[in-house]
């Protein structure tokens, strides 16, 4: 069973830049898109993007900009880098993982993280 | 892109009762919609993929119908734990998207 763990840092100022990464236990990272979705306090989930195994991502063409998402085959880890913080993207920040043999479903989650942007 | 449109915003209903919250897309998704439950500082949880397939020990009362732009996720005997957001989700239309969620209270 695919288990997903994410960290990075909870606390940056308006124009820094996030850093986050998802670890992958119990599986590897083939046969998988990898994801990061968003939560803004009190609000909706927002897709920010995907990647496969081998490199090939696609970004919400909101967030298109400022987002790059790289994987990591020697850790089985994915991380998510998105430039140019301000305020409008504290949110709790989930990795997932969508199963290439179907479903086209996000499953399974990590825990979140809350990342804050403040002055 | 997508846009899913849930409806009601917020339900509110007794245990026992049956509870059917609405999504609908802006353009034919096939069967291809999921539904997620999120309790308060949790992640979602994935309840319905392929619009009728429950996922792992979800429990029975929970079922998916639709197709094409008009889903349907039905609970048939609430219980006070089903308390909680649930979303719809695509991924086989344009960029994956969500519903804006439905809020249901049990009273």
């Amino acid at each position: 069973q695919v288990q997903l763990q994410e960290w990075g840092a909870g606390l940056l100022k308006p124009s820094e830049t996030l850093s986050l990464t998802c670890a992958v236990y119990g599986g590897s990272l083939s046969g998988y898109y990898w994801t990061w979705i968003r939560q803004p306090p009190g609000k909706g989930l927002e897709w920010i993007g995907e990647i496969n195994h081998s490199g090939t991502s696609t970004y919400n063409p909101s967030l298109k900009s400022r987002v790059t998402i790289s994987v990591d085959t020697l850790n089985n880890q994915f991380s998510l880098k998105m430039t140019s913080v301000t305020a409008a993207d504290t949110a709790v920040y989930y990795c997932a993982a969508v199963w290439l043999g179907g479903g086209n479903c996000f499953d399974p989650w990590g825990r979140g993280t809350l990342v804050i942007v403040s002055s | 892109e997508t846009v899913l449109t849930q409806s009601p915003d917020i339900l509110s209903l007794s245990p026992g009762e049956r509870a059917a919250l609405s999504c609908r897309a802006s353009h034919s998704l096939t069967s291809s919609l999921a539904w997620y439950q999120q309790k308060p500082g949790q992640a979602p949880r994935l309840l319905i993929y392929d619009a009728s397939n429950r996922a792992t020990d979800v429990p029975a009362r929970f079922s998916g119908a639709g197709s094409g732009t008009d889903f349907t996720l039905t609970i048939s005997s609430l219980e006070p734990e089903d308390s909680a957001f649930y979303y719809c989700q695509q991924r086989s239309s344009g960029p994956p998207s969500f519903g804006q969620g439905t809020r249901l209270e049990i009273k």
